[in-house]
């Protein structure tokens, strides 16, 4: 399986942009980028997902490379409630399934 | 709006004990993920089913096995538990061709 390289941890301030870089260097065309996020105890969350164009929905914008071997989630103004796991996942549509890497612990200050 | 609905949450067994997990996706969801996510670890892919039919096999012991029924609800089978397969079994489900999945609140499991 393909594989994403993630920073294991980021911090950030309450009310400030995030970034949230993913390399993907070994992904194929037919790849969709997914974003997904996990808070203590409970099951991971969708964010959103796109395949080569940039994309924007009410929680986040996934910015992905021209060559498509990196792409960041950007959170425009992190809360509180924020602070999680993030995911940055292939799925595949040839075998229909999504493979979590390490993840990005986000930290949130107030 | 109905979310994917995992039993039970929370199952204690003991070792080489049998469980059984039950997943119940989103109505009209025509696939169903299993993950494993032992404590501090990444959920592992172990499962999926498409139109009731298998269509994914991840890292899932022999010991364990898992089936989508007619109504679309999946259970996942495990015996002769080991203290190993303690961790959190998260159901997932989707329609979305492209990927987008939603996910149960998950079982604990404990082996003891």
């Amino acid at each position: 399986d393909a594989k994403t390289t993630q920073p294991n941890s980021m911090e950030s301030n309450e009310e400030e942009p995030v970034h949230l870089p993913c390399n993907h260097s070994t992904i194929s065309g037919t790849d969709y980028i997914h974003w997904y996020r996990q808070l203590p105890s409970q099951g991971p969350e969708y964010v959103i997902h796109g395949l080569t164009s940039n994309v924007n929905n009410r929680m986040a914008s996934l910015a992905i490379a021209e060559d498509r071997k990196s792409s960041t989630l950007i959170l425009h103004r992190a809360t509180l409630r924020d602070a999680a796991v993030y995911y940055c996942i292939f799925f595949s549509s040839n075998t229909g399934k999504l493979i979590f890497g390490q993840g990005t612990t986000l930290q949130v200050k107030p | 709006a109905a979310g994917v609905i995992q039993s039970p949450r929370h199952l204690i067994k003991e070792k080489r004990e049998t469980a059984t997990l039950k997943c119940y996706p989103i109505p009209r969801h025509d696939t169903v993920y299993w993950y494993q996510q032992g404590p501090g670890q990444d959920p592992q892919f172990l499962i999926s089913f498409y139109e009731k039919m298998q269509s994914d096999k991840g890292s899932i012991p022999d010991r364990f096995s898992a089936q989508q029924f007619s109504d679309y609800h999946s259970e996942l089978n495990m015996s002769s538990l080991e203290l190993g397969d303690s961790a959190l079994y998260f159901c997932a489900s989707s329609l979305d061709p492209t990927g987008e999945a939603f996910f149960g609140q998950g079982t604990r499991l404990t082996v003891v």
